[in-house]
């Protein structure tokens, strides 16, 4: 089915792991964006990807990894997880710059780090 | 440094009530204002606005913006229990910077 897909869903990990979280789109949408959600911050954006292989950083990138090898997959990776990046993840796509602001969310995944 | 302020932070009303949203923000490089509903997953978009005094609707919510004051509000008229949510505004500037959000809750 057409839309974007998050996985896992739920996950608890332990401090000082790695974690990948996984988003996939089948829009062909060129921007791809990762963004955590907490109480009392809202949405903060940590990467995006304007096309495959071309990244930048958000608002919160530290802690973060991300790739874009395909256009469809956007991963993001929490190379040695910590208690503050305890959070909901959503990732989101859109189309091109000039609308790129109207995003389309997946359905998140929410990580506890212990 | 850019902000988005969202008003109030959380609402009670009955069904058939008429509310009012507000988004007031200052950021550098605006380019348009979003709002989002956001039920208990993924936010969904509702409008995107970029210009002043051009209001946009969608059934039962209408939004407006005004770029010389800096604020935006979302209307939602004869309210229903499905509208229960938390609105998000969203500027786009550089990227999507996100308020808070409202939390809606409509009693039946």
């Amino acid at each position: 089915d057409a839309g974007i897909t998050q996985s896992p869903r739920y996950k608890i990990t332990e401090t000082g792991r790695q974690v990948t979280l996984m988003c996939h789109q089948t829009w062909s949408h060129s921007y791809m964006f990762w963004y955590r959600q907490d109480l009392g911050h809202g949405l903060r954006l940590i990467y995006y990807s304007a096309a495959a292989d071309i990244t930048d950083k958000g608002e919160v990138p530290d802690g973060y990894v991300v790739s874009r090898s395909k256009t469809e997959n956007f991963p993001l990776t929490l190379e040695s997880a910590t208690r503050s990046q305890t959070s909901v993840y959503f990732c989101a796509s859109g189309l091109d710059r000039g609308r790129s602001y109207e995003q389309y969310f997946g359905p998140g995944t929410r990580l506890t780090v212990t | 440094e850019d902000k988005v302020v969202q008003s109030p932070l959380s609402l009670v009303v009955h069904e058939g009530d008429t509310v009012t949203l507000n988004c007031s923000y200052e950021v550098t490089n605006f380019r348009s204002l979003l709002w989002y509903k956001q039920e208990k997953k993924a936010p969904t978009f509702l409008f995107m606005l970029t210009s002043s005094g051009i209001e946009k609707k969608s059934g039962r919510l209408s939004s407006i913006l005004d770029k010389k004051e800096l604020f935006s509000i979302l209307n939602i008229t004869a309210t229903q229990t499905g509208d229960s949510a938390i609105y998000l505004c969203a500027i786009g500037a550089n990227n999507l910077f996100f308020g808070t959000g409202t939390r809606l809750t409509v009693i039946p």
